[in-house]
């Protein structure tokens, strides 16, 4: 069964602090994986998109990893903002089933000033 | 870069009624949009595919009678939630898939969620 699991669940830090989030998918055969952030009460906004022949990618502060092979990613955020405070999530696609998605449940991320 | 708008972004409505949500890709063609629900901190649940001119195809376990799906051009989805009642009450979010583009692969673009509350 396909599968995305991230971790931690939830996450506090300073404003100013760096932070990573892991995420780890079982989703066989392997299309992409995506890194979304969703505000409450807002819809998922795409922040990285990654094939299995990228190992790392960068969107600003955010710079995302893979490893295709122990098939495990990170996104990590540099000097971070109020603004961060949201829902990571991350999202793996199939070759298999075109244009369905296997969602983690996400991290929510609150940055203190 | 290709966005999707949803209306309403929220609607409060009495049990029984029905509420349809709007899902639109604004500057671009999406011969398939999907449908998801949200409920609170917990992830996006897919309930149906939509296809252009064809029927949509549900998840298991969400009744096609309730949450009706019309994708009647390359540029609207709509959902229709039928006699709703409270555990009806949720976020629902769209997403569109465009035709394909080079090296954007099947990225999904998402609306911004309609609030469905049912008194």
């Amino acid at each position: 069964k396909n599968q995305v699991e991230q971790s931690p669940q939830s996450l506090i830090i300073l404003e100013g602090k760096n932070c990573t989030l892991q995420c780890n998918y079982t989703v066989s055969p392997f299309s992409n994986l995506r890194w979304y952030k969703q505000d409450t009460g807002r819809g998922p906004v795409s922040l990285t998109i990654m094939t299995f022949s990228e190992n790392t990618k960068s969107n600003g502060r955010y710079t995302a990893t893979l490893d295709a092979d122990t098939k495990q990613s990170s996104l990590h955020i540099t000097a971070s903002q109020l603004s961060d405070s949201a829902s990571y999530i991350c999202v793996v696609s199939s070759f298999r089933s075109y244009g369905k998605l296997t969602f983690g449940q996400g991290t929510i991320l609150t940055v203190h000033p | 870069g290709a966005v999707v708008s949803q209306h309403p972004s929220r609607v409060i409505c009495k049990s029984g009624t029905s509420v349809k949500i709007e899902c639109r890709s604004l500057d671009f063609q999406a011969t398939t949009m999907f449908w998801y629900r949200q409920f609170p901190k917990q992830s996006l649940m897919l309930m149906a595919t939509s296809n252009e001119g064809s029927k949509a195809t549900y998840e298991q376990g969400v009744e096609k009678d309730k949450f009706l799906i019309n994708h009647a051009s390359l540029t609207l989805s709509t959902l229709t939630v039928t006699s709703a009642h409270p555990e009806d009450s949720s976020f629902y979010i769209c997403s569109a898939l465009p035709f394909r583009l080079a090296g954007e692969g099947d990225t999904q673009y998402f609306g911004p969620g309609t609030r469905l509350t049912v008194l």
